[in-house]
């Protein structure tokens, strides 16, 4: 069974702060996707990155940056000079092939405010 | 091109009517997948369509919901007899499956219908 662990049900930080989102994650394939979905007031998901289990290289897209580590099966997501616009929950995922198709876990997420 | 698209938005209904939400997926998109999120909750996986395969329902909470899709169409999700425990945002979303295409299997959301049982 697939597992994927937000620990963090809250954060709240000042404008231009850095933060971290904390990602844990449980499967026995080793073949997996991970994601990063982030969901404004406005509730729609949005897809923010994908990563494949074999692909163990950090990614940084402007202030957005993932640290992918196998060896702690984490998946840890930093946002860098927070701005108000950051604020949402972000949800984790984790994806298996099963049954032919692709089985996604969601964390729980993590609600982050960002106060101006 | 468009994205997922989910109508109503919102709906509201009397305890014990049946509710129909429906789901425009993303052109080409094979799968199609439909989830629950309760106020200040995770996802919760209900049911999984590919292509012209039986789907996976092993997520529906129950015998009053139902969901139908023809092809890689339209699907609607249908609810019987709704109770207030049934209050939720009713997320679809839809992927490709295509090997190793960068976006493959990467599920796209729709902006949900907020589902209100009085």
């Amino acid at each position: 069974a697939q597992k994927v662990t937000q620990a963090q049900t809250e954060i709240s930080v000042v404008e231009k702060e850095d933060v971290t989102l904390d990602c844990v994650y449980e499967t026995r394939d080793t073949t997996y996707y991970l994601f990063w979905y982030k969901q404004p007031p406005s509730g729609e998901l949005v897809f923010l990155i994908r990563r494949n289990s074999f692909d163990e290289q950090n990614e940084i897209s402007g202030r957005y940056s993932w640290n992918f580590q196998k060896s702690t099966s984490s998946f840890n997501f930093t946002i860098t000079a927070s701005q108000v616009v950051d604020s949402a929950v972000y949800f984790c995922a984790l994806s298996v092939r099963s049954g032919g198709y692709q089985k996604v876990t969601f964390g729980t997420g993590t609600k982050l405010q960002v106060i101006p | 091109g468009a994205g997922v698209s989910q109508s109503p938005s919102n709906k509201v209904t009397e305890k014990g009517k049946d509710v129909e939400l429906r789901c425009d997926p993303i052109s080409g998109h094979t799968a199609l997948y439909w989830y629950r999120q309760r106020l200040g909750q995770g996802l919760e996986f209900l049911i999984y369509f590919q292509g012209n395969s039986a789907p996976d329902k092993s997520g529906l909470p129950s015998d009053r919901f139902s969901a139908e899709r023809t092809g890689e169409s339209v699907s609607t999700l249908t609810i019987q007899r709704t109770q207030q425990e049934d209050s939720a945002v009713y997320l679809c979303a839809s992927s490709f499956t295509s090997g190793g295409a960068v976006r493959a299997d990467t599920q796209y959301f729709g902006p949900g219908t907020r589902l209100t049982v009085l």
